[in-house]
């Protein structure tokens, strides 16, 4: 089955304490991302990749990592998450930034930063 | 300030009954406009693509129109059901190349029985 997976689903941690936020796809999409989405604010996006070992910044990075080491894998990394962080994180994956490319999205995984 | 505006911000309509969400946008220039569906505690879901060129698309009982001059679109879903229960997004695409996303807010349509 396509999908887009994330892990964890959900996490709660503590300020300054390292995670990362693991994203995956088995379509073979060369184009993959990271948003967090808050109440009235909708989706940010965080950043992106066009391949491997090609990442961009998106609206708001400050605070993130991310690495494309393989086409299928896209983990997001907070080095020393805070508070502001609090958030459902989207991953989200397709075939290329051809107009009618359809993004496929991951589950989400909900972060709480104590 | 946000590039994608929606409106309205919720409704709530009665099973059965059609209802119509809007969409302003400011980028430009734009390659494409999307809707997506987002099912409480779910990533948002395709719904409808529509490049620059085209007024109109369906999606089953989900219709979105296109007025690139007016940099306006709406999303109309038809005979409401209680499955319809979802927040709906509107995103708006820089031209290709650029290949960032404007979210908007997005519409949480509550169908009611």
């Amino acid at each position: 089955e396509a999908q887009v997976t994330q892990n964890p689903r959900y996490l709660i941690t503590v300020t300054g304490k390292k995670l990362t936020v693991t994203c995956s796809q088995n379509m073979n999409h060369e184009y993959m991302s990271w948003y967090r989405q808050d109440p009235g604010l909708g989706l940010r996006q965080i950043y992106y990749s066009m391949n491997v070992e090609v990442t961009d910044k998106g609206d708001v990075p400050e605070g993130y990592k991310v690495s494309r080491k393989e086409k299928r894998n896209f983990p997001l990394i907070l080095e020393s998450p805070s508070p502001n962080q609090t958030s459902l994180y989207f991953c989200a994956s397709s075939f290329g930034d051809r107009v009618v490319d359809t993004q496929y999205f991951g589950p989400g995984t909900r972060l709480t930063v104590l | 300030k946000n590039q994608v505006e929606q409106s309205p911000q919720s409704l709530i309509i009665l099973e059965g009954k059609n209802c119509t969400l809007q969409c302003n946008y400011t980028v430009s220039p734009f390659s494409n406009l999307r809707w997506y569906k987002q099912d409480t505690g779910r990533g948002p879901v395709s719904l409808t693509i529509m490049t620059f060129s085209e007024n109109t698309k369906s999606n089953g009982r989900y219709t979105a129109t296109l007025d690139a001059d007016t940099k306006q679109s709406s999303l109309h879903i038809t005979a409401s059901q209680l499955s319809d229960s979802a927040s709906y997004i509107c995103v708006v695409s820089a031209p290709l190349g650029d290949y960032k996303l404007s979210f908007g807010a997005g519409t949480t349509v509550t169908v009611r029985a």
